[in-house]
């Protein structure tokens, strides 16, 4: 079945740095991806998506790009800041029915230390 | 509303009894989503409705659980007599069409503890 997998957390960065988080997924047909995040006490929203293959997302400095050759959708960010700590979640819809059922992974935690 | 609402926030109960978790979604918003978040894990999929089709229940765990939505917006999630496993943060989400491109607006949740 489809599945997304995110690298395990807690990753803690320095402000400024540079952030990967990497994402993989197995899916049938052509899925889009997306990226939600939770800020702390708040709830999860949408950060970027994208919808097909080599199509780049973006949005408050984060960059993902749909890969298919490698069926990855990494999320990156030139210079974090401490506002950036958050929970990450990679996600994917099928891409065999028209749903916006969303398949999650377990979300990747960052800490952010000024 | 402004934007999707669920109550209670929190609710703690006895093992082997039964809750309600109501989830009020944005006004005009044809899709609907259960999720479940368990500590430490990712967000499992429960329960869809779109508009008047069936629901897709293949998340659903156990028979234990079960949800309806009433009149196409308001949902409730019942759990039957819970188990200490039912405890995570149950969240719900709304979406505009139901299109698979489509932004999913969530809620606070409801933060279940099964005693």
């Amino acid at each position: 079945g489809n599945s997304v997998t995110q690298m395990e957390g807690p990753v803690t960065l320095s402000e400024e740095a540079f952030l990967t988080i990497n994402c993989t997924y197995t899916a049938t047909g052509y899925p889009s991806l997306f990226w939600y995040v939770q800020y702390p006490g708040e709830g999860l929203q949408l950060l970027l998506k994208a919808t097909k293959a080599d199509d780049k997302g973006s949005n408050k400095g984060f960059e993902a790009t749909y890969r298919k050759e490698t069926t990855s959708f990494h999320l990156e960010k030139g210079s974090v800041q401490v506002s950036d700590s958050a929970v990450y979640f990679c996600a994917l819809s099928e891409g065999s029915s028209n749903t916006g059922k969303l398949i999650f992974g377990q979300g990747t935690t960052l800490q952010v230390k000024p | 509303g402004a934007g999707v609402s669920q109550s209670p926030s929190n609710k703690v109960t006895e093992k082997g009894k039964d809750v309600e978790l109501r989830c009020d979604p944005i006004s005009g918003h044809t899709a609907l989503y259960w999720y479940r978040q368990s500590l430490g894990q990712g967000l499992e999929f429960l329960i869809y409705f779109q508009g008047n089709s069936a629901p897709d229940k293949s998340g659903l765990p156990s028979d234990r659980f079960s949800a309806e939505r009433t009149g196409g917006s308001v949902s409730t999630l019942t759990i039957q007599r819970t188990q200490q496993e039912d405890s995570a943060v149950y969240l719900c989400a709304s979406s505009l069409g139901g299109q698979r491109v489509e932004k999913l607006f969530f809620g606070s949740g409801t933060q279940l503890s099964v005693l």
